[in-house]
């Protein structure tokens, strides 16, 4: 299947610190999502994304759709310890039997020292 | 309130045991998932179903099977064919028209006695 390659696989940083992510993928997707999991519990999503260039914001999440369709960036600013977790990319091509499957990519794990 | 409820919480099995994962959601939404997440990967589908009695194969189908007899359930078994069954199992659903996210259950952790 289709691979999401995001990076960095881990992140070790002081509260207050910004936090960038990214996944970049062979092909084009028409979405882009971006989920929160903590330990133990399902994904939660974040931020979706529906069109190229599109830029979103979540509280102190922004996330973009890159104009290529082919990567997605999501940023956190001033952390917090509640922030821990591991956060995954997703894209979604839609269409046919392919119609709301989303490729994952393999999680970003964020721990945040206070 | 409305949402996906996945049970058991956590589940053990005997080698050459068949078990079977509940999935069931009240969101009113066509589409369900499985996934299946190893640490340090991220999540491989299983199976999925768009509309009840109609059911897809994912990326890693091999050992498991599905059912969708009714809109709210899509309980997965995994048989004893699956020869590395320990991970935690997530259940998802979504709205079947474009670019409609997929919302997740809680997941079940299945382990080996």
């Amino acid at each position: 299947g289709q691979q999401l390659n995001q990076s960095p696989q881990s992140m070790f940083i002081q509260e207050g610190e910004d936090v960038s992510m990214n996944c970049t993928s062979s092909s084009i997707f028409n979405t882009w999502l971006w989920y929160k999991q903590d330990p133990g519990e399902g994904p939660v999503l974040l931020i979706a994304l529906y069109k190229a260039g599109e830029l979103t914001s979540n509280g102190r999440l922004t996330a973009q759709f890159g104009i290529t369709r082919k990567d997605s960036f999501l940023n956190i600013s001033a952390s917090i310890p509640s922030d821990v977790g591991i956060y995954f990319c997703a894209g979604q091509i839609g269409g046919g039997t392919s119609y709301g499957k989303l490729t994952f990519g393999q999680g970003t794990i964020l721990t945040v020292h206070p | 309130d409305g949402g996906i409820t996945q049970s058991p919480k956590y589940l053990f099995r005997k080698e050459g045991q068949n078990v079977t994962l509940s999935c069931e959601q009240n969101l009113n939404h066509d589409a369900m998932y499985w996934y299946r997440q190893d640490p340090g990967q991220g999540l491989r589908l299983i199976y999925y179903s768009q509309i009840v009695n109609d059911f897809q194969k994912g990326d890693i189908a091999e050992g498991y099977s599905v059912s969708r007899e009714k809109k709210e359930s899509f309980p997965l078994t995994v048989t004893s064919a699956q020869k590395n069954p320990t991970a935690f199992y997530l259940c998802a659903s979504s709205i079947l028209t474009a670019n409609q996210p997929q919302h997740f259950g809680d997941g079940t952790r299945l382990s080996i006695l």
